[in-house]
């Protein structure tokens, strides 16, 4: 059995913090997806890794693929309130499995 | 805009009543999928449909049936409700599963 573990469950902090979050697994994933999903809906895809050691940016936010491509860290530079909500990640080989996530709230 | 669409939002049903949840995508995807999110549980599949005519069951097919009625649509139904499908189910799209997934807003079903 594919299990994704992610940590922490929960995450609260004051805005302008810094904070990374971990995805793992004993499994190796041809791609790591990330998701950020808001209260009431739907996942919604940030970023696909598929290189192991590979960074991607999008904007205060760091995505990294680990060299195994075993597991990922989201970093989240000065965060906002905007960044509240449940951050999933999912790895894929012959199907996507997805992680129980971390919660995130950043007070104002 | 363009993405998947979910109906209904919210549905309260009775214990062995049936229902059927309705999904449209517009993106031209082949691959259409249904989760259910529980607290503690994360996203599990349902069922999925790799392409238009092929429907396989995920890691919880049991008391659930879909029909991938066309390219666009995928449709799961309940055929006689059980307190235990209390969830928030997505339905989602994707070209390819490697490369993400494109998730409908939900439906929140409640069986009492």
């Amino acid at each position: 059995t594919q299990l994704l573990e992610q940590s922490p469950q929960f995450l609260s902090i004051q805005e302008g913090e810094n904070l990374t979050v971990y995805c793992n697994s004993s499994s190796v994933f041809s791609s790591l997806q990330w998701y950020r999903q808001e209260p009431g809906e739907g996942p919604v895809l940030l970023v696909t890794v598929v290189t192991g050691g590979e960074v991607k940016k999008l904007k205060r936010l760091t995505f990294q693929f680990g060299d195994a491509r075993k597991d990922s860290s989201l970093h989240i530079t000065a965060a906002q309130p905007g960044d509240t909500g449940l951050y999933l990640c999912a790895g894929a080989r012959d199907k996507v499995i997805f992680g129980p996530g971390t919660s995130l709230s950043v007070i104002p | 805009n363009a993405g998947v669409t979910q109906t209904p939002k919210f549905q309260v049903l009775k214990t062995g009543q049936s229902m059927t949840l309705q999904c449209a995508q517009d993106m031209n995807h082949n691959s259409m999928y249904w989760y259910r999110q529980d607290p503690g549980m994360g996203l599990r599949l349902i069922y999925y449909s790799a392409s238009e005519g092929t429907t396989d069951k995920g890691e919880v097919p049991n008391g659930y049936n879909v029909s991938r009625l066309n390219k666009r649509e995928f449709s799961l139904r309940l055929e006689s409700a059980a307190p235990s499908q209390t969830s928030v189910y997505f339905c989602a799209s994707s070209r390819q599963a490697n490369y993400g997934y494109t998730f409908g807003s939900g439906t929140r079903l409640t069986v009492v």
